[in-house]
Formats: structure tokens, sequence, C-alpha cells
């Protein structure tokens, strides 16, 4: 799996959105991003993947850079709850099994009130 | 409510005693998996499991053991021989073909005195 880069942390203040980038320069065409995050002493939650095109969900926003080599997982209207550890994974998906995920150190996000 | 559940939340072990950890799902899922976590760290894999009365190591195995007699249900036993046991145990579970997603338990914070 493509090793993945993010900021070890980020601020962002209460109602605005929050970006948190990810590079991924070694990511390959089969590769999907995924991010998930993780509250204090919980485990962590899924919130998007991509594989090319840009995505959108309840939680979050997914923008991968047409060359694939970085992505940014946008929370539109951040709240107090959504401070936590985020994580990028790239990671190949294959139908004959969910394999491992490789979990880096994340960005720490802070929302200010 | 269906999710994961892991039992229990703390637990204090003695050095050089085994100990079992209980992992157990009500998701109907195939894949189960366990990773550790340390302070400031991401997750690593110990071991998973795609189907009943098979597992695979992950990337730190060494120590560990499990079973995986039923679909519901995948124990982890931190042997003596795991030098570091103290840390965060996080199970998850997911489908097999067509997910995208693993679904995590609360965790099990083991301290080895």
């Amino acid at each position: 799996d493509a090793k993945t880069t993010q900021p070890p942390s980020m601020d962002c203040a209460e109602g605005r959105a929050a970006n948190l980038p990810c590079n991924h320069s070694t990511i390959s065409g089969n590769e999907y991003v995924y991010w998930y995050r993780q509250i204090h002493s919980q485990g962590p939650q899924y919130i998007i993947h991509g594989l090319k095109n840009n995505e959108t969900n309840e939680m979050a926003s997914l923008i991968i850079t047409e060359d694939r080599k970085s992505s940014t997982l946008i929370l539109p209207h951040a709240t107090l709850r959504d401070t936590a550890v985020y994580y990028c994974i790239v990671r190949v998906y294959t139908n004959f099994g969910n394999e491992k995920l490789t979990f880096g150190t994340g960005t720490r996000l802070t929302i200010i009130p | 409510d269906g999710g994961i559940t892991q039992s229990p939340k703390y637990l204090f072990r003695k050095e050089g005693q085994n100990v079992t950890l209980s992992c157990e799902q009500n998701l109907n899922h195939d894949a189960m998996y366990w990773y550790r976590q340390d302070p400031g760290q991401g997750l690593r894999l110990i071991y998973y499991s795609q189907i009943v009365n098979d597992f695979q190591k992950g990337d730190i195995a060494e120590g560990y053991s499990v079973s995986r007699e039923k679909k519901e249900s995948f124990p982890l036993t931190v042997t003596s021989a795991q030098k570091n046991p103290t840390a965060f145990y996080l199970c998850a579970s997911s489908i097999v073909r067509g997910g995208y997603e693993q679904f995590f338990g609360p965790g099990t914070r083991l301290t080895v005195l």
C-alpha cells in the first residue's frame, strides 16, 4: 500500500470548513483513498473513500487531485464533536477480501469554540 | 443494536500471565481483525480472519494468538511471550466481498504490571 503524509495537527474554528490534506505521491492506479477518524480512546470510524472522482456523503467531502497524488478531506461545518485524529489511508481494494488497513499517525484536528 | 463489543474496557494483568481479550460482533460479517495501538501512534494489525476456522498473521503477530471457531467471535490471547503487551487493543469486522468499511469496537486498554 502507498505511504501517506499528513500534517500532525490542525485547528479549525467551530462552524467553519475543516480542510485536511493528505499526500500520497506513490499511489497506484488501483489504490483507493480512505479516510477514518478516531475520537479519543474510541475505535476508528469510517468517513469516506474514493478512487479518482470527488466524493461526498453525509459526513464529508473528498477531493482527489487529477494526478491522484494528493487529496483533501473537507468537513463543511465543523463542530466540537469533530475533534479527533483523522487518518488518510491508501490501499488496494479487492473483491476477494477486505484486507488490512495501514494506519499512519494521522492529523489531530482540534475544533476551537 | 448491531455492532461490535469488546470486553472488558480496562484490563490489568501481572507480567508473565496470559490474557484473553473478547471480541463479538452481530453484524454477520465474515472478516474480523485485531489491531494494537500505542500512545500517539496509528493502528498496527495483529491478526485477521476472513472466514471461520481460518486466520492470517498481520504485521505484529509475535506473542499473540487467536481463534475463530464461530463467525461472531474472534478472541485474542496476549501471551507471556509478548514483550510489551501494554497497549490499546481494537477489534474490527467487515464484509468480505463488496464492502469498503471496517467497523471497529470500543477497544480494550490492557495494562501489564
